[in-house]
């Protein structure tokens, strides 16, 4: 399967424990989107990534949240002590040069976590 | 402040006619449109997109107008079939984050 692998599928944590979650980008793709959904809402954008590189994380809290895709391995979305309020289908997109406009973003089966 | 509107919430077509999706947008500088299909407990799939500079782009079964006057795009599925049943989201970019409506749910009916 060459597509966006994410890992876990589901994810169960307790307030206040660290959710980590896990992007493998299509093969040959170095650009990494995250993307977070609520219940009947559309998706939103958190941040952008290139590797070793943060490009754009406007969409991202500024507290508890981080993001990397390092050299080498999958991109990671790091929650740190995790609220109720985080429970939601979180995204990875990837894509290759995103500066042509016939590249779209290709999209994982999400990680859908749940906070107890 | 959603600039990307998809403002029905759900849709019922019967199996071989014709499923028409609306969305409209705010931002003037969006370039680029996508749309993506969505099933239960999968991630969204890339279905066509649209280039600013166009106004039709077709493949298969689906076709993407353009109004840039209006602001307003729309995908069309024809004909229908039961497989298109699926929450359809319409995407925008001007950088490169794409700006997603909040789906229309498609119930094409057999």
């Amino acid at each position: 399967n060459a597509g966006v692998m994410q890992n876990p599928r589901h994810l169960v944590r307790r307030r206040g424990q660290e959710a980590r979650l896990r992007c493998s980008p299509m093969k040959g793709h170095s650009h990494v989107y995250w993307y977070r959904q609520l219940p009947e809402e559309g998706l939103k954008f958190m941040v952008y990534l290139q590797k070793e590189n943060i490009i754009d994380e406007s969409g991202m809290p500024k507290e508890r949240f981080s993001a990397e895709f390092p050299k080498e391995g999958p991109s990671i979305l790091r929650i740190q002590q995790v609220v109720r309020g985080d429970s939601a289908a979180y995204f990875c997109a990837s894509s290759l040069n995103p500066g042509q406009s016939n590249q779209p973003q290709h999209f994982g089966d999400g990680t859908r976590l749940s906070i107890l | 402040d959603q600039q990307v509107k998809q403002n029905s919430p759900s849709l019922s077509v019967q199996e071989g006619r014709i499923s028409i999706l609306n969305c409209d947008y705010t931002n003037s500088m969006f370039d680029y449109f996508l749309w993506y299909k969505k099933y239960p407990a999968e991630g969204p799939t890339f279905l066509i997109s649209i280039s600013s500079i166009k106004d039709k782009n077709e493949d298969g079964r689906f076709t993407v107008f353009l109004n840039k006057s209006a602001k307003h795009l729309s995908l069309h599925i024809v004909p229908s079939q039961p497989g298109d049943s699926a929450v359809y989201f319409c995407a925008a970019r001007s950088n490169t984050p794409l700006v997603f409506g909040k789906g229309t749910r498609l119930s094409v009916i057999a």
